[in-house]
């Protein structure tokens, strides 16, 4: 069975950093490309950052770009997002998810996700 | 940047009614190559992760029961669904994969 279980969310101040974690079990971890999804309460879904399969190539939403920093250990199944510079904004519930079965090689719709972690950035 | 546009923002349906659901993409989202439309629907219930309904614009995720349906083409994409149970009460997003990624606003669908 596939899963991905966040960790490593909390209250942290503006300025703060924070690094979140993603645990993948029940698929070829390495073989798949990475996302994450972020969701301010009460708000919409915003992508944030993807990560290929290798970590050699990685892509971010312009309002992340330059504070934040997702990469991968494939050894030990994880994906993680290392978030700097966090301004209240940042505050959501962050997902990870991934394209397993719906892709075309590499690219795909996401049809595995986490629960989330809840980032708050206040003072 | 690719900006999807959902309308309407919601929806109050009666059991057993036909629910549409329309995004418009500000740019072509379409492969080429694999003649592939790089659009997704998903389904977010309160306090859940999404959950992909639909991809490549039709394809019905496994084990997304048969009354949910997409389509379209070009710039403008349908969630249909066919008689509205009262499980199917959500928000649903589509999402292009194209060119980056991005999301539309949601749309929310309520039982009257």
């Amino acid at each position: 069975e596939v899963q991905l279980v966040e960790s490593g969310g909390g209250l942290v101040q503006p300025g703060g950093s924070l690094r979140l974690s993603c645990a993948a079990s029940g698929f070829t971890f390495s073989g798949h490309w990475m996302h994450w999804v972020r969701q301010a309460p009460g708000k919409g879904l915003v992508w944030v950052s993807r990560i290929n399969r290798d970590g050699s190539s990685t892509f971010y939403a312009d309002s992340v770009k330059g504070r934040f920093t997702i990469s991968r250990d494939n050894a030990k199944n994880t994906l993680y997002l290392q978030m700097n510079s966090l301004i209240v904004e940042d505050t959501a519930v962050y997902f990870c998810a991934s394209p397993i079965f719906s892709t075309d090689g590499a690219n795909g719709a996401f049809d595995f996700w986490g629960r989330g972690t809840m980032v708050t950035v206040s003072s | 940047d690719i900006v999807m546009t959902q309308s309407p923002d919601s929806l109050a349906l009666s059991l057993g009614e036909r629910a549409s659901i329309n995004c418009k993409s500000s740019q072509h989202i379409l492969y080429g190559p694999n003649n592939k439309h790089y659009l997704a629907w998903y389904q977010q219930k309160p306090g859940q992760p999404p959950k992909l309904l639909i991809y490549w614009a039709s394809t019905r995720e496994s084990g997304v029961p048969d009354r949910f349906s997409g389509s379209g083409s070009g710039t403008d994409f349908t969630l249909t669904i066919s008689s509205v149970q009262a499980e199917d009460v959500a928000v649903y997003y589509c999402q292009q994969y194209f060119n980056s990624y991005s999301f539309g606003q949601g749309t929310k669908l309520e039982i009257k």
